[in-house]
C-alpha cells in the first residue's frame, strides 16, 4: 500500500529565501507525482505534475524533482514571496485505471516580509 | 472557463441528521472524484466515477457515505445519521479523460454538532 510523507510539517521562512519541500513515497511502482498548493479555506491548485518517466518540471519560480528509486520528491521554490504562504501536498495516483490521488499531509508555509 | 463548483460552501448540521453535499464539475470531464479533508486523517479519497462505469467505492468509510452521479455530469454525496467524526471538508475534482491532472473545487465544510 503507498504511502506519502511530507517533511517538514511546517515552515516559516524570510522573504527571499530559497527553499526546498520534501516527499517521500513508500512504492517506486508510480506513474507520476504531482504538487498541489492549497489556501485556507480553498480547494487545491494543482502547480507541477512529473510523469515517471520524467526527472523534473518546472514553472516559474517553481521546480519538482522526482527520484523513483529513492521513493523521493522535492519542491523547490526560489526567491520566496509572502504571497507563497499556503500549504503544500504531494500526491501520487494509487492506481492507475482509477487516477484516485493519495495524499501527505502537507507542508504549511509562511514566508515573513 | 467555469471550474469545478461545489455546494453549500458550509453546512452545520446536527448529529443524527442527513445530508446531501453537490458538486459540478468541469463540462466535459468524465472522470469525477470526492475526497475528504480532515484534521486527523489529511486529505482521503472517497469515491470515483467515470462515464457510465460502475464507481470505485473503495474509499467510503461506511454505508452511511454513498454517492450518485446523474447523467454523467452533477455529482451528489449523501452522509446518512451524520456523526460528529463526519465533521471535515469534503472536495470535489474532476478530469478529463485525456488529461493526468485533477481540478478540485473548494469545498464544502461539514460541521456536525
Amino acid at each position: 500500500k503507498q504511502e506519502v510523507t511530507q517533511i517538514p510539517a511546517a515552515l516559516s521562512v524570510p522573504e527571499g529565501e530559497n527553499l526546498v519541500l520534501n516527499c517521500s513515497f513508500t512504492d517506486s511502482a508510480i506513474y507520476n507525482l504531482q504538487w498541489f498548493r492549497q489556501d485556507p479555506g480553498k480547494g487545491l491548485t494543482s502547480l507541477l505534475l512529473i510523469q515517471s518517466s520524467q526527472r523534473e518540471q518546472t514553472s516559474g519560480r517553481l521546480n519538482a524533482s522526482l527520484d523513483k528509486s529513492s521513493g523521493r520528491s522535492t519542491l523547490y521554490i526560489a526567491a520566496s514571496q509572502p504571497g507563497d504562504s499556503a500549504t503544500y501536498l504531494c500526491a501520487l495516483p494509487g492506481s492507475s485505471n482509477t487516477g484516485k490521488l493519495i495524499f501527505g499531509q502537507g507542508t504549511t508555509l509562511q514566508v515573513k516580509p | 472557463g467555469a471550474g469545478v463548483s461545489q455546494s453549500p460552501s458550509n453546512k452545520v448540521t446536527e448529529k443524527g441528521k442527513d445530508v446531501e453535499l453537490r458538486c459540478d464539475p468541469i463540462s466535459g470531464h468524465t472522470a469525477l472524484y470526492w475526497y475528504r479533508q480532515s484534521l486527523g486523517q489529511g486529505l482521503e479519497f472517497l469515491i470515483y466515477f467515470q462515464g457510465n462505469s460502475a464507481p470505485d467505492k473503495s474509499g467510503l468509510p461506511s454505508d452511511r457515505f454513498s454517492a450518485e452521479r446523474t447523467g454523467g455530469s452533477v455529482s451528489t454525496l449523501t452522509i446518512q445519521r451524520t456523526q460528529q467524526e463526519d465533521s471535515a471538508v469534503y472536495l470535489c475534482a474532476s478530469r478529463g479523460w485525456d488529461q493526468n491532472t485533477q481540478y478540485f473545487g473548494p469545498g464544502t465544510r461539514l460541521t456536525v454538532l
